[in-house]
């Protein structure tokens, strides 16, 4: 895999909690993503990063947030869980240039109660 | 942003060569076709990519028609690690610096 860890693997949660999910990687690469994947849905991105405090929103941000206060570190959060986010959520990365592909990690399991 | 169609499944014999088509007739002159696999569970990983000319790596082959509306994926000699769904992916317009995943081939490889 290429250097990237998700944190928690698994978790579950209430309604209306706040949630975090942390992606961290190791390979000084630029771009940062989160995805969540769901049956019938394929992949759909949530969120991206073009660098450090540089975001921005893909197909599906309502109800998310994210930051990005160092090049390693991408946090995806959840300010008020719903369960229509239980899903399975991955973080990816990429280089600089518009064409270098995303590897991925390892994901998180996330179910709301 | 072009679109892919793929077969939904398909299955092949362990040893023999595995072959996923994928049509992408309204793809871009400046757009990468990219392959990625996902096996149960674990996070999609990628293969291979490439712009007009075959591709080769370690893992597999990409041959792209010389129009480039259709591609396929070809694993030379697929093993039972080789299960899995295949995605095949046209690069979204400029600026997004994102991939859009389909439903992909559920690839199944028989003893």
């Amino acid at each position: 895999d290429a250097g990237i860890t998700q944190s928690p693997r698994h978790k579950v949660t209430e309604t209306g909690t706040p949630v975090t999910l942390r992606c961290h990687q190791t390979e000084n690469h630029r771009y940062m993503y989160w995805y969540r994947q769901d049956p019938g849905h394929g992949l759909r991105l949530i969120h991206y990063s073009y660098g450090v405090k540089d975001t921005d929103k893909g197909e599906v941000s309502d109800g998310y947030s994210v930051s990005r206060s160092k090049t390693e570190d991408f946090l995806l959060t959840l300010e008020s869980a719903t369960s229509s986010q239980t899903s399975v959520y991955f973080c990816a990365i990429s280089e600089l240039g518009s064409n270098s592909p995303l590897h991925f990690g390892n994901g998180t399991r996330l179910t709301v109660t | 942003d072009a679109k892919t169609t793929q077969p939904t499944s398909m299955d092949c014999a362990e040893g023999r060569a595995a072959n996923l088509p994928c049509n992408h007739s309204t793809i871009s002159g400046n757009e990468y076709v990219y392959w990625y696999r996902q096996i149960h569970s674990q996070g999609p990983q990628y293969i291979i990519h490439g712009l007009k000319n075959n591709e080769t790596n370690e893992m597999a082959s990409l041959i792209i028609t010389e129009d480039r509306k259709s591609s396929t994926l070809i694993l030379p000699h697929a093993t039972l690690r080789d299960t899995a769904v295949y995605y095949c992916i046209v690069r979204a317009g400029a600026g997004a610096n994102n991939l859009f995943f389909g439903t992909g081939t559920r690839l199944t490889v028989i003893p």
